[in-house]
Order: structure tokens, then C-alpha cells, then sequence
């Protein structure tokens, strides 16, 4: 079946460094990838979508790389901030639909 | 523009009770989606609705929830009788297109606790 994994421990950082987030997968090639921030008590808020044939895409200080050989999703944030630490998921549509799997999150702690 | 919103965004309730979980999209967004969380576990996907049409409810537990959306605006989202395991976050989410490449708009989450 299909599965999405990311680090399950926090990534602690301090502030101004460049945070690297993973996204691993198996059994899928997904025509896209997605990323979310999801704070405490909220819902998950989009940042970003990669397509299939996209190596890299970039929103202000976030950066995405997908790599479909590896099966392999990358998020970074350059010049963190102490409001950057959240929990980011990555999602991919299921069976080449609309419907998302999410993986578990990686919770970002961004030290002032 | 609104958001995303749910209601209640907390709810307690004991085992066998009726708990109905409500979900106003953003408008003119014609597909809502539900998706739940349940503690330890990832984000997993419940249902599709185009306008007041299911069109994928594969992720649906059981037939103890019952998703309606009447009219094609607001979606309820009902669990009779409720379980312990049914406790959890309830996320609706609604997106303007159906196809690939579509972003999905998250409300806030329903907590439900179920005692």
C-alpha cells in the first residue's frame, strides 16, 4: 500500500539557520506533491504543490525539491524564524486522485 | 473572504450519544472534503462531495457516519451511535476544482471526544 514517511522526532534549530525537512515514499509515483503547516488547533494551511516534473519550486524563503527516482520530497526554509515552527506535513494525491495521504508531520522548533 | 469553518470546534460527548459536526466551505467552492485524525495517527481522508453529490466517500468507517450536504453549501457530518475509537480531529476542507494540481483550504478541525 501506499506510504508516506517523515521524521517523527522534532527538528530543533536556531534562528536564521536553514531548516531541511524529508519526505520519503514507496509503492507510488505521484503526478504531484503537496506541503502544509499545521499549527496547534488548526487545520492544515497549504504552501505549496510540486508537479511530477518539476526538480524544484521556490515561495519566498521555502524551498521544494522532488525527486520521483529517489521517491523523495525535500522542503527547506531559508532564514528561519521563531513563527516558522509548526508542524509540516507532506501530502500526496491518492491513486493519481484528489484525495490526500498525509504523512505524520515533522514538528519544526525554531530557537530565537 | 471566510475561510473554512466548523462547528462546534470542540465537542465531548458519552459513548452511544449523536454527535452532528458541521462545515461551511469557502464560496462557490463546489468540491468539500472531510478528513479525520485520530490520536497518533496521520491525517486520513473520509469523504468527497461535488456540490450536494458524493463522489468518494471509500474513506467512511462505518455506517454509524452519515455525511449530508444539502443544497450543495454546508456539509454536516453525522455519528450515530458514537464509539471510543471515533474520537478524534475532524477536518473539512473544500477546493475550488476537482482535477490534479488543486489546493485544498483546511478548517480549523473539530476535536470530538467521545466518553
Amino acid at each position: 500500500s501506499q506510504k508516506i514517511e517523515q521524521n517523527s522526532e522534532a527538528l530543533n534549530i536556531q534562528e536564521g539557520k536553514t531548516a531541511t525537512l524529508t519526505c520519503n515514499y514507496t509503492n507510488y509515483s505521484p503526478a504531484y506533491l503537496q506541503w502544509y503547516r499545521q499549527d496547534p488547533g488548526r487545520g492544515p494551511v497549504f504552501l505549496l504543490l510540486i508537479r511530477e516534473n518539476e526538480k524544484e519550486k521556490r515561495k519566498e524563503r521555502l524551498k521544494v525539491t522532488f525527486d520521483t527516482t529517489l521517491k523523495q520530497s525535500l522542503f527547506h526554509i531559508t532564514a528561519s524564524q521563531p513563527a516558522d515552527s509548526a508542524t509540516y506535513l507532506c501530502a500526496l494525491p491518492m491513486d493519481s486522485s484528489y484525495k490526500l495521504i498525509f504523512g505524520s508531520g515533522t514538528r519544526l522548533l525554531v530557537r530565537p | 473572504e471566510a475561510g473554512v469553518t466548523q462547528f462546534p470546534s470542540h465537542s465531548v460527548i458519552e459513548k452511544g450519544q449523536t454527535v452532528t459536526l458541521r462545515c461551511d466551505p469557502i464560496s462557490g467552492h463546489d468540491n468539500l472534503y472531510w478528513y479525520r485524525r485520530v490520536m497518533g495517527k496521520e491525517i486520513k481522508f473520509l469523504l468527497h462531495f461535488v456540490k450536494e453529490s458524493k463522489q468518494d466517500e471509500s474513506g467512511m468507517p462505518n455506517n454509524r457516519f452519515l455525511a449530508e450536504r444539502t443544497g450543495g453549501t454546508y456539509s454536516t457530518l453525522k455519528v450515530q451511535p458514537a464509539e471510543l475509537e471515533d474520537s478524534g480531529v475532524y477536518f473539512c476542507a473544500s477546493s475550488l476544482r476537482t482535477g490534479t494540481y488543486t489546493e485544498a483550504f483546511f478548517g480549523q478541525g473539530t476535536r470530538l471526544t467521545v466518553v
